[in-house]
């Protein structure tokens, strides 16, 4: 089955930047829908972005909307989160999942996830 | 689109039935997914669409639902049910998930 291994989580100050990284082992990354979903200590799931295979359609949730911004590499099998304007509440474990094939924006494989901090 | 799940804690024992509501602010006609969290691990996709159990999902998992009002029941809680429960909805962006159900051992 396919891996997902994501990157780039770290400690960071309030309106400081961070890139996620998600490279995905599998054959299909190409013509896979991916999303961000995150996860803050204790809390419950937040969808975060959307980006579809080619890459030219994305969506956000309204919380990150101007601040986050998803892009993807199918050359080189990875997804990116580029986050700036960052705030004590984005603070969470960030997932980056593969949407279920062929279907519907349902969350089918998940990365283990990196963890980002923000506190000065 | 809001995601209201109940109640927030469900205390059972093993071999009794499990009822877990997901209320949406609007309709999401039939758009409506659920999923299960142990602790440590990612979500599993148990139900999509509100009624089909994704693969390898066991027969005990059942959902049902249509427009705000949504039901994920298992029927006969196995040990290894005992988990935080979520659904999300994909009737219109954003996505969103509600706020979780967790299945305790009574």
């Amino acid at each position: 089955e396919a891996q997902l291994v994501e990157f780039g989580g770290g400690l960071v100050q309030p309106g400081g930047s961070l890139r996620l990284s998600c490279e995905d082992s599998g054959f299909t990354f190409g013509s896979s829908s991916m999303n961000w979903v995150r996860q803050a200590p204790g809390k419950g799931l937040e969808w975060v972005s959307y980006i579809n295979p080619g890459g030219s359609v994305t969506y956000y949730a309204d919380f990150v909307k101007g601040r986050f911004t998803i892009s993807r590499d199918n050359a080189k099998n990875s997804l990116y989160l580029q986050m700036s304007s960052l705030r004590a509440e984005d603070t969470a474990v960030y997932y980056c999942v593969r949407e279920v094939p062929r279907c519907c924006h349902y969350m089918d494989v998940w990365g283990k996830g990196t963890t980002v901090t923000v506190s000065s | 689109i809001v995601l209201t799940q109940s109640p927030g804690t469900l205390s059972l024992s093993p071999g009794e039935r499990a009822t877990l509501s997901c209320r949406a602010s609007q309709s999401v006609s039939s758009y409506l997914a659920w999923y299960q969290q142990k602790p440590g691990q990612t979500p599993r996709l148990l139900i999509y669409d509100a009624s089909n159990r994704a693969t390898g999902i066991p027969a005990r998992f059942s959902g049902s639902g249509s427009g705000t009002d949504f039901t994920l029941t298992i029927s006969s809680l196995e040990p290894e049910d005992f988990a935080v429960y979520y659904c999300q909805q994909r009737g219109a962006w954003p996505l969103t998930f509600g706020g979780g159900t967790r299945v305790e051992i009574k």
